[in-house]
């Protein structure tokens, strides 16, 4: 298994309050997701990385923000949490050289109550 | 914009027995590279299965293969010889090749396999 974890793996919070979820990756790949899980929907891109500091949106950017100051980490926000960002959040990585698939990390559940 | 159509919600299969997951998808460019994603109750997603376009030869990991069919934009996924243990939601997904290309996934699919 690709080495990647997320931190915490369960957090409940209340609407207004900043969420950091982290991502931490052991494989050296440059590139790094975030994705959102919801019923019907499958996965939806929300930001990734493709090397440090650089960070790029994706379909569903709004309310979360991104850093990553090392190769290894990846960090996404939710600034104010609502209701609408309860969901499973998985963190990905990738290699292009290798072929363009992704392997996840296990996922964090986020209840927003 | 690429998207990608799994039609079927839910199937169920009987254990030993075969079950195709069919996916569509739609793009406008010539290369890319499709996948099959399980993701079982445990909730961790597994790369199933990867598919070249430039390659015509279906790929084939043990029980799965898929069948590749580039000019209807069809990327279906055979499971053989079903398994209590491929119970899971599988997702198929596309991306085109170059820099910071993009995953897009299907909805996914259920299947269930019967003991």
């Amino acid at each position: 298994d690709a080495g990647i974890t997320q931190s915490p793996r369960h957090k409940v919070t209340e609407t207004g309050t900043p969420v950091t979820l982290r991502c931490h990756q052991t494989e050296n790949h440059r590139y790094m997701y975030w994705y959102r899980q919801d019923p019907g929907h499958g996965l939806r891109l929300i930001h990734y990385s493709y090397g440090v500091k650089d960070t790029d949106k994706g379909e569903v950017s709004d309310g979360y923000s991104v850093s990553r100051s090392k190769t290894e980490d990846f960090l996404l926000t939710l600034e104010s949490a609502t209701s609408s960002q309860t969901s499973v959040y998985f963190c990905a990585i990738g290699a292009v050289l290798g072929g363009y698939e992704q392997y996840f990390g296990p996922g964090t559940r986020l209840t927003v109550t | 914009a690429q998207t990608v159509t799994q039609s079927q919600p839910e199937m169920s299969v009987q254990e030993a027995e075969t079950v195709t997951l069919s996916c569509t998808y739609d793009t406008s460019e010539s290369n890319y590279y499709l996948f099959w994603y399980k993701q079982p109750p445990s909730r961790q997603m597994i790369l199933v299965i990867r598919q070249e376009a430039y390659k015509q030869q279906n790929a084939t990991e043990n029980r799965f293969s898929v069948n590749f069919q580039k000019a209807a934009k069809s990327f279906s996924l055979k499971i053989s010889d079903s398994q209590l243990g491929d119970t899971a939601m599988y997702f198929c997904a596309f991306i085109l090749t170059g820099a910071n290309s993009k995953l897009t996934f299907g909805k996914g699919i259920t299947l269930s396999v019967r003991p």
